[in-house]
């Protein structure tokens, strides 16, 4: 299994500004994911964070609005970019092997005012 | 692309009775796994159970079991000796198998509720 750690657990932001979510495992993994979930809503995936190269983004995320970073096998960002309400969600860091489950960080609650 | 569906919104049950979260999924592969993830109001996704396709056996862990009837495509879970603990939602997802980076697919999630 892999411990993972999200910081910041929550912050509640203005419009237009921008904020970076930090996602930390404790052991190399060779899969890792950010998803984001809306208030009362399930998961739906953002982005792939491949290691030395660009995200893979799912349909309806592009990268200007969320930059990721993964420098190594271990660590990863998310940045949610000119953020407007409507970005007010949790957004959770997921990673694990080529098979099985993925493990999860605790999430970060973000809120736009 | 592969979908699931969880069409029970809500669950309620007795705490020490038994309970049943229905998910059923879509795939045109044979090779894939299932699995039931907990999330409490902290918000953290704990793994509850896990499937893999291939094996006929359904997957069991302490009070969890699941039902996982491949023809049908269908996978619930059962909690036996529910928990005052057990009060979170539940989502099934699903992960291929294939080569590459294999995402999970979530259903829309189950909320169970434990009354004392």
């Amino acid at each position: 299994s892999a411990v993972i750690s999200q910081k910041p657990s929550r912050d509640i932001c203005q419009r237009g500004t921008s904020l970076t979510i930090q996602c930390q495992v404790d052991s190399q993994v060779t899969m890792m994911f950010w998803y984001r979930q809306q208030p009362g809503q399930s998961l739906t995936l953002i982005a792939t964070a491949n290691q030395g190269s660009e995200a893979t983004y799912e349909s309806g995320f592009v990268i200007d609005k969320f930059p990721i970073s993964r420098p190594n096998l271990t660590f990863s960002t998310l940045t949610v970019s000119n953020m407007s309400p409507e970005d007010s969600s949790i957004y959770l860091c997921s990673g694990g092997g080529g098979t099985g489950e993925l493990f999860f960080g605790e999430g970060s609650r973000l809120t736009v005012l | 692309a592969q979908t699931v569906t969880q069409s029970q919104p809500e669950m309620s049950v007795q705490e020490a009775e038994t309970v049943t979260l229905s998910c059923t999924y879509d795939t045109s592969e044979s090779d894939y796994y299932l699995f039931w993830y907990k999330q409490p109001p902290s918000r953290q996704m704990i793994l509850v159970i896990r499937q893999e396709a291939y094996k006929q056996q359904n997957a069991t862990e302490n009070r969890f079991s699941v039902n996982f009837q491949k023809a049908a495509k269908s996978f619930s879970l059962k909690i036996s000796d529910s928990q005052l603990g057990d009060a979170a939602m539940y989502f099934c997802a699903y992960r291929s198998a294939g080569t590459g980076a294999q995402k999970l697919v979530f259903g829309q999630g189950t909320r169970l509720t434990i009354n004392p």
